[in-house]
């Protein structure tokens, strides 16, 4: 099983810029998140889904949408790239929002120049 | 929201030594509390799950404790090894279906 993957697993945007973020999971988990990771922080959540066609805010969602049109697949776009930015992004899914165990992608390392 | 807090300080123990660390939440008490392993670079790894009717789970070296009362939860490792040494997160369920996680705690278990 591959699990979680995303892609880029680096990228450097120039302010304005737009990008998506890509996340695939092959283990038909119906719950998938996005979350931003600054140095020395934890993990902020950014959008959420409970499943195809269903998505919703987590707690810092401005500058970012997401879309959910397959099971497998999360997207994150963020639309006129801003240094604020410049963080790791991880995606993860579970069959649950917590009663069972997350599994995250290695990370996309994205910094805004 | 939630807001989860977890020991601020790195953590440093000696090898063979026990560490302890702590995860204290406010609000509403979670249904579950859940541990992670990150090392850097690298995405968490789930270690252990714990269910608000639950005191106390253990796997192998592992420990956690779940007090709803004090709104805590503690993560114990026994007999560490340096290769216990990573960022500690413990993450809970929310409202609406949202899955939080709190800013970790570095542990160094020196040999």
């Amino acid at each position: 099983n591959a699990g979680v993957t995303q892609t880029p697993k680096f990228r450097i945007l120039k302010i304005g810029q737009s990008m998506t973020l890509q996340c695939t999971q092959d283990m038909n988990h119906n719950y998938m998140y996005w979350y931003r990771q600054d140095p020395g922080m934890g993990l902020k959540l950014i959008y959420y889904s409970v499943g195809a066609g269903i998505t919703d805010k987590g707690e810092v969602p401005n500058g970012y949408n997401v879309s959910r049109s397959t099971t497998e697949d999360f997207p994150l776009r963020l639309e006129l790239a801003a240094p604020s930015q410049t963080s790791v992004y991880f995606c993860a899914s579970s069959f649950g929002p917590g009663n069972t165990e997350a599994f995250f992608g290695q990370g996309t390392r994205l910094t805004v120049v | 929201s939630q807001k989860i807090e977890q020991n601020s300080e790195a953590l440093n123990i000696q090898e063979g030594k026990t560490a302890t660390l702590t995860c204290n939440y406010t609000n509403y008490s979670p249904a579950y509390l859940q541990w992670y392993r990150q090392d850097p670079g690298r995405g968490p790894v789930f270690l252990l799950l714990i269910r608000e009717n639950e005191k106390e789970k253990r796997k192998e070296r592992l420990k956690v404790t779940f007090d709803t009362t004090l709104k805590q939860s503690l993560f114990h490792i026994t007999a560490s090894q340096p290769a216990d040494s990573a960022t500690y997160l413990c993450a809970l369920d929310g409202t609406g279906n949202q899955f939080y996680f709190g800013t970790g705690t570095s542990l160094t278990v020196i040999p």
